[in-house]
């Protein structure tokens, strides 16, 4: 069935480093993209989203690249902090999210001092 | 204050028992939606509503119902609760579109944990 997944589990960097987070999706009708952090004991918190008519798309410190060709999504966090230390989640959806996301079983970021 | 508020935070409850959780939000969202997260999973969507009239099933919505008493408030029922229902329950809203278009993040409320033994 369709679903969206993530390559690794968890991922452990140096503070201050660079972190990229990627994700692979299998449904071809998806058009909207979101990242969402969750740290312990709250719920997912918005990061940065993307539509399908863009390639990439900047915040601060993060950056989304959307790669519709081969399915894949990553987020990248530019000098981690100890409190990007989290689990993140992809989220892909169609018609613009209305009928709700689907989930990859997300990524735990570790920032190590 | 929170914009998306759930109670109750933590729940135990027995098999067979009747469990409703509670979401408001104060964000003035049209769409709501309630989710579950299993340890080593992503969130799955149980239920989602456009407005007070308007529900409609998820991925995972056997075994839960809905109710939306107003446009803030949206509850998940489980009328008689299993142990493979333990876990942790997520509602989130979003808005129905406006100038923003249809795409819109979803907000989440901070969870409520369900335990059932």
């Amino acid at each position: 069935g369709e679903s969206v997944g993530l390559h690794l589990p968890t991922l452990s960097v140096q503070e201050g480093d660079n972190s990229i987070i990627n994700c692979a999706y299998s449904n071809s009708a998806s058009d909207y993209f979101i990242w969402y952090k969750q740290e312990s004991g709250k719920g997912p918190q918005f990061i940065i989203d993307i539509r399908s008519n863009m390639d990439k798309r900047q915040g601060q410190r993060v950056t989304v690249l959307l790669n519709k060709t081969v399915k894949h999504l990553s987020l990248q966090i530019a000098a981690t902090q100890p409190g990007d230390s989290a689990v993140y989640f992809c989220a892909e959806t169609s018609g613009g999210g209305a009928d709700g996301l689907t989930f990859g079983k997300g990524t735990h970021l570790i920032i190590q001092p | 204050d929170a914009d998306v508020t759930q109670t109750p935070r933590n729940r135990i409850t027995k098999t067979g028992k009747r469990i409703m959780l509670e979401c408001s939000q104060t964000k003035g969202h049209d769409r709501m939606y309630w989710y579950r997260q299993d340890p080593g999973l992503g969130l799955r969507l149980i239920y989602y509503s456009f407005d007070v009239k308007d529900i409609n099933k998820g991925e995972i919505s056997d075994g839960y119902s809905v109710s939306r008493q107003a446009q803030a408030k949206f509850s998940l029922s489980l009328e008689s609760a299993i142990p493979n229902q333990t876990a942790l329950y997520f509602c989130a809203t979003s808005d129905g579109g406006g100038l923003a278009g249809p795409y819109n993040e979803q907000f989440f409320g901070p969870g409520t944990r369900l335990t059932v033994l």
